[in-house]
């Protein structure tokens, strides 16, 4: 399997515009977690999805920040608009509902908002 | 509500000393710990976890940790680091729900 995937890796943008993170858990997986982390805040939880359900998403910073899972390959986390204070690496991990609880990560995206 | 601390954000340590990370939860009733490691560059992986039972647990790349209850502590620990053990560390708790709470990383620093 190829792991978590995300794209992009990295991303600058300039403050107001519009930011779309996306991520592909690994197959089967049916828990997916959204975290950003930052050096002030450390990792944060953002929200999580069961089944391609929001579970929990009291992390979501503020209503600029949205997450949706149209189908079990497939979440995105959109930034409208974006602020220089949003500028972090954004991980998204998935995991498997029973068993472990292990959560595996993807290799995160970059962003700068300037 | 839920939460983990990492007593130390900075350790610097030569190689072949040895290692201890200091780890606490809030958390009262039945719950999960986890390390997690982040290599420079590199996505979190997991060092090891603790559910139940003997509550000293062995993880990956020679990597220990002592669950003590009493105490609410779940310390990483390993006899003698490589400088390849540089990375962030963190702890990680989870208790009902598959809600995990991360604590705030430790970055440990091996001079070679």
């Amino acid at each position: 399997d190829a792991g978590v995937i995300q794209s992009p890796r990295h991303e600058v943008t300039e403050m107001g515009q519009e930011v779309t993170l996306r991520c592909k858990p690994i197959s089967g997986h049916d828990y997916l977690f959204w975290y950003r982390q930052t050096m002030m805040r450390g990792l944060e939880l953002l929200i999580y999805f069961n089944n391609n359900v929001p579970i929990d998403d009291s992390g979501m910073p503020e209503d600029r920040f949205s997450a949706k899972m149209p189908n079990a390959s497939f979440s995105t986390l959109k930034i409208q608009p974006s602020e220089p204070r949003d500028s972090a690496v954004y991980f998204c991990a998935s995991s498997f509902g029973t068993g472990s609880y292990e959560q595996y990560f993807g290799p995160g995206t970059r962003l700068t908002v300037t | 509500a839920q939460s983990v601390s990492q007593h130390n954000h900075h350790v610097i340590l030569s190689e072949a000393a040895s290692l201890e990370l200091g780890c606490n939860y809030s958390y009262g009733g039945t719950v999960n710990l986890f390390w997690y490691v982040q290599y420079p560059g590199q996505h979190l992986q997991l060092l090891l976890k603790y559910f139940s039972g003997d509550p000293l647990v062995k993880g990956i790349k020679g990597f220990e940790a002592e669950f003590i209850k009493s105490k609410f502590s779940f310390n990483l620990r390993k006899p003698s680091v490589q400088w390849s053990d540089t990375a962030e560390y963190f702890c990680a708790s989870r208790s009902g729900g598959f809600k995990t709470i991360f604590g705030a990383g430790t970055r440990l620093f091996v001079k070679a």
